[in-house]
């Protein structure tokens, strides 16, 4: 069954600073990717999806990821991050089907 | 546009008393409709997903049910809750192509004492 790893239960950045958040999963076929945030007390919210085409995706607020099928890899970026930034962001997965396979979440905690 | 409701927000319940969570959409018809559970550190898990009226997939064994008595109204039911069913619970719908994204409601924050 796919699975998603997203490796960093926590980040902790000073406003500006670039972020990196890690997401790969495990699964051989094809495969539609999300990022998804949730900020403290609000609902879940697309960031940015990727179906096909140009692998570098960019979403709401100055998000973008980037899709590296060689490495299973979809991790999210923002070059300079904000305080209302701080929030819970999960990777997930769809082979096609319904089947939406999530992280664990990261949470990021950004300090003004 | 579309909308999604969940009822109610909060909720407290005693061990071995029933439960019945509502979900309903607006504003799109034949959705296909999702139950989640969201655990602190362990992400959103699928309990049940509809793809039409009293079409039911449950993806983890458990106490708990769903129904879709209505094209857009997901139900979550158990007869009798147990400490374990504490936690938080999303609805969410998509449109009928598979894969897409899905669209999150506010959540029930259920609490079994």
């Amino acid at each position: 069954a796919q699975s998603v790893s997203q490796h960093n239960h926590h980040v902790i950045l000073s406003e500006a600073a670039s972020l990196e958040l890690g997401c790969n999963y495990s699964y051989g076929g094809t495969v539609n990717l999300f990022w998804y945030v949730q900020y403290p007390g609000q609902h879940l919210q697309l960031l940015l999806k990727y179906f096909s085409g140009d692998p570098l995706v960019k979403g709401i607020k100055g998000f973008e990821a980037e899709f590296i099928k060689s490495k299973f890899s979809f991790n999210l970026r923002k070059p300079s991050v904000q305080w209302s930034d701080t929030a819970e962001y999960f990777c997930a997965v769809t082979a096609g089907n319904n089947d939406m396979r999530f992280g664990a979440g990261t949470r990021l905690t950004v300090k003004p | 546009s579309q909308t999604i409701h969940q009822w109610p927000a909060t909720l407290v319940q005693p061990v071995g008393s029933p439960l019945s969570l509502e979900c309903t959409v607006e504003g799109t018809s034949n959705p296909n409709l999702y139950w989640y559970r969201q655990a602190a550190g362990r992400g959103l898990q699928l309990l049940f997903y509809s793809v039409g009226i009293g079409q039911i997939s449950s993806e983890v064994p458990q106490n708990l049910s769903a129904s879709r008595p209505q094209d857009r109204q997901f139900i979550l039911s158990s007869k009798k809750l147990l400490l374990s069913d504490s936690g938080f619970y999303l609805c969410a719908w998509s449109r009928g192509q598979g894969g897409d994204e899905q669209f999150f409601g506010p959540g029930t924050r259920l609490t079994v004492l």
